[in-house]
């Protein structure tokens, strides 16, 4: 069975520009969430989707979205974006109680 | 807000030595407990979903107890290996909500030969 997967793997943008990152998840998986890893923050849950509709929510800003399709794929979007959101985004896919995690998307911010 | 803590924050054994770690969470409205293992460059891998007090799980060399009584759970290494290098996240869902997991900031092993 294919694993999470994530694209693209690495992304440079400039301030205040927006950015979109895609997840697949593993065949079956209805529910996808998403996660940000900063150095000083370490791994913090941003939202989560199932079966396309927001199920949970993180303490980030509105810039943050998601969205996710009939076929469980998800994107996330990040508008007007600042230095600090530079980070490894990673999703997770689940059926049950375990997460499995895709290998992210390195964003820089310039 | 839901708080999982983890100790130590860096550990450096020598290879063959025995080493454990320690996550600590509010013991009130507990759900689950996970532990990942995630190596640089990779995904963090599941090792553990933990849900019952005194429970305890094993895979190889690595096992971990739960105490939800008192918030806190133990993961185990015996004889570390240099593959066992890694960071090692513990995380819980926050208010019940089982995908909305709350992570420590984890403990970096690493393991010299």
């Amino acid at each position: 069975k294919a694993g999470v997967t994530q694209t693209p793997r690495y992304l440079i943008k400039t301030r205040g520009q927006q950015v979109t990152l895609s997840c697949s998840p593993i065949s079956g998986h209805r529910s996808v969430s998403w996660y940000q890893q900063t150095p000083g923050q370490g791994l913090q849950f941003l939202f989560e989707y199932f079966s396309e509709t927001q199920r949970n929510k993180g303490n980030f800003p509105g810039r943050f979205s998601g969205r996710q399709f009939s076929n469980s794929r998800s994107e996330m979007n990040v508008s007007t974006l600042e230095l600090g959101d530079s980070a490894l985004y990673l999703c997770a896919s689940s059926s049950g109680m375990e997460q499995y995690f895709g290998p992210g998307t390195r964003l820089t911010v310039t | 807000i839901l708080n999982v803590e983890q100790s130590p924050q860096s550990l450096h054994v020598q290879e063959g030595d025995s080493t454990n770690f320690t996550c600590s969470f509010p013991s009130s409205n507990f759900y689950a407990l996970h532990w990942y293992r995630w190596e640089t460059a990779k995904s963090p891998e599941a090792l553990f979903v933990m849900t019952l007090n005194g429970d305890e799980k094993k895979k190889g060399r690595i096992s971990a107890t739960l105490n939800t009584k008192e918030g806190y759970s133990y993961l185990y290494i015996k004889g570390s290996q240099p593959e066992d290098s890694a960071t090692y996240l513990c995380a819980s869902p926050q208010g019940g909500a089982t995908n909305k997991l709350i992570f420590g900031t984890g403990t970096l092993l690493a393991v010299q030969p």
